[in-house]
C-alpha cells in the first residue's frame, strides 16, 4: 500500500543547478498534480496530468517543466534553480479529478 | 489571488469541546469542497467532502456544512480529541476543472 511515493524527500541546490523531483503512484490514477506549499499561501498548483503523455499548467508554472511518459509516474524538473524555488514540493494523484491523495512531500532549499 | 480563504491561522480548543474551523470562497463555479488534514513532515490527507447540491455531511466526529448563498463552509469536530491537532486546508473544485483550489490552512491545536 505504498500510494504516491516522492523521490527525494530533501534537497538542497545551489542557485543555477537542474534537478528532477519523481513522483510514483500505484493506484492506477488517471489525474496527477504537483504542488507547492509555502508560509501563508497554502498549496498552490504548478503543472497537473489528466493522463499518460499529457501535461498542463496550474497557478505557478513559471520555472518548472513537468512529464508523464508512463501513467504511473509524474516527474517535475527545475532547469534552473532560484531561491525563491525553495519550497515543499507536494505531488498528489486522483482518479476522479477531486480527491487527490498526496505524498509525503520534498523540502527543497535553493541557496 | 485566493479563490478559497482561510482567514484564522490558527485556532486552540480544549479536549472534548468543538473546534471550528471557517473557511470563505469567492468562485461561484466551485461545486465540491473538501476538508483535509495535515501532521508536520507528512503530506495532506483526505478528511471529509461536501458536493454543492447538500447544506451537510456527517462522517463520525467530523461534520461540514455549506451555505452556498454565503460562500462559506465549516468544518466542526466534536469532540475535538489531541490527535486532531494538525493543519486542516479547505479545498474546492470547480465543475469541469482538473484541479483543487486550497485555503492557506488553519493550524489546530487541542488542548488536553
Amino acid at each position: 500500500n505504498a500510494g504516491v511515493t516522492q523521490t527525494p524527500k530533501f534537497r538542497v541546490l545551489k542557485t543555477g543547478q537542474s534537478m528532477t523531483l519523481l513522483c510514483a503512484q500505484d493506484m492506477n490514477h488517471e489525474y496527477m498534480y504537483w504542488y507547492r506549499q509555502d508560509p501563508g499561501m497554502g498549496l498552490r498548483l504548478i503543472h497537473y496530468s489528466v493522463g499518460e503523455g499529457t501535461t498542463a499548467k496550474g497557478e505557478v508554472p513559471d520555472g518548472y517543466n513537468v512529464s508523464r511518459l508512463k501513467k504511473q509516474n509524474f516527474l517535475l524538473g527545475l532547469e534552473s534553480a532560484a531561491p525563491s524555488q525553495t519550497s515543499v514540493y507536494f505531488c498528489a494523484s486522483s482518479q476522479d479529478r477531486v480527491k487527490a491523495f498526496f505524498g509525503q512531500g520534498t523540502r527543497l532549499t535553493v541557496v | 489571488d485566493q479563490q478559497v480563504k482561510q482567514n484564522s491561522p490558527s485556532l486552540s480548543v480544549q479536549e472534548g469541546r468543538i473546534s471550528i474551523l471557517n473557511c470563505d470562497y469567492t468562485n461561484s463555479m466551485f461545486d465540491y469542497f473538501l476538508w483535509y488534514k495535515k501532521y508536520p513532515a507528512e503530506g495532506p490527507t483526505f478528511l471529509i467532502s461536501i458536493s454543492s447540491i447538500k447544506d451537510k455531511n456527517e462522517d463520525g466526529r467530523f461534520t461540514v456544512f455549506l451555505n452556498k448563498s454565503a460562500k462559506h463552509l465549516s468544518l466542526h469536530i466534536v469532540p475535538s480529541q489531541p490527535g486532531d491537532s494538525a493543519v486542516y486546508f479547505c479545498a474546492a473544485s470547480a465543475s469541469g476543472a482538473n484541479n483543487l483550489f486550497f485555503g492557506t490552512g488553519t493550524r489546530l491545536t487541542v488542548i488536553p
